[in-house]
C-alpha cells in the first residue's frame, strides 16, 4: 500500500526558509521511473505544481520559482525534502507531495502559514 | 507556460443527472513520444486531490466507469454520467506533457 505523508513547521516568517519532507512507504524511490513531485495550492485556489525528483536522482523546477527550490532524497530512499527560500505571504498554502506522473498517489498535505 | 482554460467554473448537477466539463490548452499536449498526457482529478471538500483518468481518457484503479475522458490536441473533456454524491468536489485536469506541469482552475460540481 502506498502512502505519503508531508510535514514542515506550521507557520514561519517572512525571510525565512521553507524546509518540507515527504516520508513514503510502499514503493521505493530507487526503482526505475519512480518520481515524487510536490505541489501546493493556496486555499480556495488552483494547484501549482513546483518540483520533481526521480529514481535517478535528477531534478526538476518550475521555472517561476527555481532560483528558490531546491528538491533532494535521502540515501535510503524513503524521504524527498523540499526547501523553498526567502519566504513570503505569497507561499502561504497547502504543500502536496505524490508519486508518479501523473499523480497516481498523494499524501494528506501539510498547511504552511508565511507570517510576520 | 501551457494555459490550461476550464468550463465552466461551477457546475449545478442533480443526482442521478450526466455532466460534461471542457479542458482547453493553450498549445498540443501531444508529446513527442506520441502520447497525450492530459488528466483529470477530483478533489472532494477537505482532501487531497485523487486521480481519475490518465492519459486522456484512461480510468485509474478503482474508478467507475460512470466517468470517462475524451479529446485530441487541445480539447479535452470529462463526461460523468449518473452523478452519485460522492462525485461533489472540485475537477482538475492537468498537462504533463510541457514544463512546467500545469493544471486548469478547477470545475466545481455542486448540487442544483
Amino acid at each position: 500500500q502506498v502512502t505519503l505523508k508531508e510535514s514542515g513547521p506550521g507557520m514561519l516568517q517572512p525571510s525565512k526558509t521553507l524546509s518540507l519532507t515527504c516520508s513514503f512507504s510502499g514503493f521505493s524511490l530507487s526503482t526505475s521511473g519512480m518520481v515524487v513531485s510536490w505541489i501546493r495550492q493556496p486555499s480556495g485556489k488552483s494547484l501549482e505544481w513546483l518540483a520533481a525528483i526521480d529514481w535517478d536522482g535528477d531534478k526538476y523546477y518550475n521555472p517561476s520559482l527555481k532560483s528558490r527550490l531546491t528538491v533532494s532524497k535521502d540515501t535510503s530512499n524513503t524521504q524527498v525534502f523540499l526547501k523553498i527560500t526567502s519566504v513570503d505571504t505569497a507561499d502561504t498554502a497547502t504543500y502536496y507531495c505524490a508519486l508518479s506522473i501523473p499523480f497516481a498517489y498523494w499524501g494528506q498535505g501539510t498547511l504552511v502559514t508565511v507570517s510576520s | 507556460d501551457v494555459l490550461m482554460t476550464q468550463t465552466p467554473v461551477s457546475l449545478p448537477v442533480s443526482l442521478g443527472g450526466q455532466v460534461s466539463i471542457s479542458c482547453r490548452s493553450s498549445q498540443s499536449l501531444v508529446h513527442s513520444d506520441g502520447n497525450t498526457y492530459l488528466h483529470w482529478y477530483l478533489q472532494k471538500p477537505g482532501q487531497s486531490p485523487q486521480l481519475l483518468i490518465y492519459r486522456v481518457s484512461n480510468r485509474f484503479s478503482g474508478v467507475p466507469d460512470r466517468f470517462s475522458g475524451s479529446g485530441s490536441g487541445t480539447d479535452f473533456t470529462l463526461k460523468i454520467s449518473r452523478v452519485e454524491p460522492e462525485d461533489l468536489g472540485v475537477y482538475y485536469c492537468l498537462q504533463s506533457t510541457h514544463f512546467p506541469y500545469t493544471f486548469g482552475a478547477g470545475t466545481k460540481l455542486e448540487l442544483k
